[in-house]
């Protein structure tokens, strides 16, 4: 149980194009999901949250234009880069919230991941 | 702020041996406490939580964690080389967000 699935795994584009990422919940429901950015030998970084049926949350410094985030359902969220610049490539992963989790902790699932590279 | 810290690594251990990852973290009121493992190139999957002070096993893996020194600590028994990623702590504070230390990177050498 609680997985996440991300599409596309893997997308090149050309710079100033944009870049849908989607995040799925797959056999549970996930009123949250986050969106997270990381960089090579580098930590995650949270970008946002993205809450069913509600404006995203941004973090400071995340620019809210160029990172659009719809949360359209219980199962979705998606991710756009817009106008994409080569400093946006990196690897995008996105969590799903679960609050049922066995023993009871607030976990989060992580999708495997969406690397983007920007020519 | 509020910070998780761990120690980057390397962390070498043979095989067979007990791998000892700690994290310290900064908000005395944290509540949940996570044990990731992440590959080269690959997401974080979660390996166990624990939010009472003490022990939690899980096979090989082993979480402790001591509220009154502000530690958190993943033991993990008989390494093996497929073992060898890099373990993030992550913990929440008063909300549902992680805050995630850097990662610890364990080699265990065959």
């Amino acid at each position: 149980g609680a997985v996440v699935s991300q599409h596309p795994s893997w997308v090149i584009c050309k710079s100033g194009t944009s870049v849908k990422i989607e995040c799925r919940s797959l056999d549970f429901q996930a009123t949250t999901m986050f969106w997270y950015r990381q960089f090579p030998k580098q930590s995650l970084m949270l970008m946002a949250t993205s809450n069913e049926g509600s404006k995203a949350t941004y973090e400071q410094g995340v620019e809210k234009d160029k990172f659009l985030i719809n949360h359209a359902s219980l199962t979705l969220s998606t991710l756009t880069v817009t106008s994409a610049h080569p400093e946006d490539s990196s690897f995008y992963i996105c969590s799903a919230r679960s609050i049922w989790t066995s023993g009871g902790a607030d976990t989060q699932y992580f999708g495997p991941g969406t690397r983007l590279t920007v020519l | 702020q509020k910070e998780v810290e761990q120690n980057s690594g390397p962390l070498s251990v043979p095989e067979g041996a007990i791998a000892s990852l700690n994290c310290t973290y900064s908000d005395r009121g944290s509540q949940s406490f996570f044990w990731y493992r992440q590959y080269s190139g690959k997401s974080p999957e979660l390996i166990m939580f624990i939010y009472s002070n003490g022990d939690k096993e899980d096979g090989r893996f082993t979480a402790q964690l001591n509220k009154a020194s502000q530690y958190v600590s993943l033991l993990i028994r008989d390494s093996q080389p497929s073992d060898s990623a890099t373990y993030l702590c992550a913990v929440t504070s008063g909300t549902y967000k992680y805050i995630f230390g850097t990662g610890t990177r364990l080699k265990v050498l065959a």
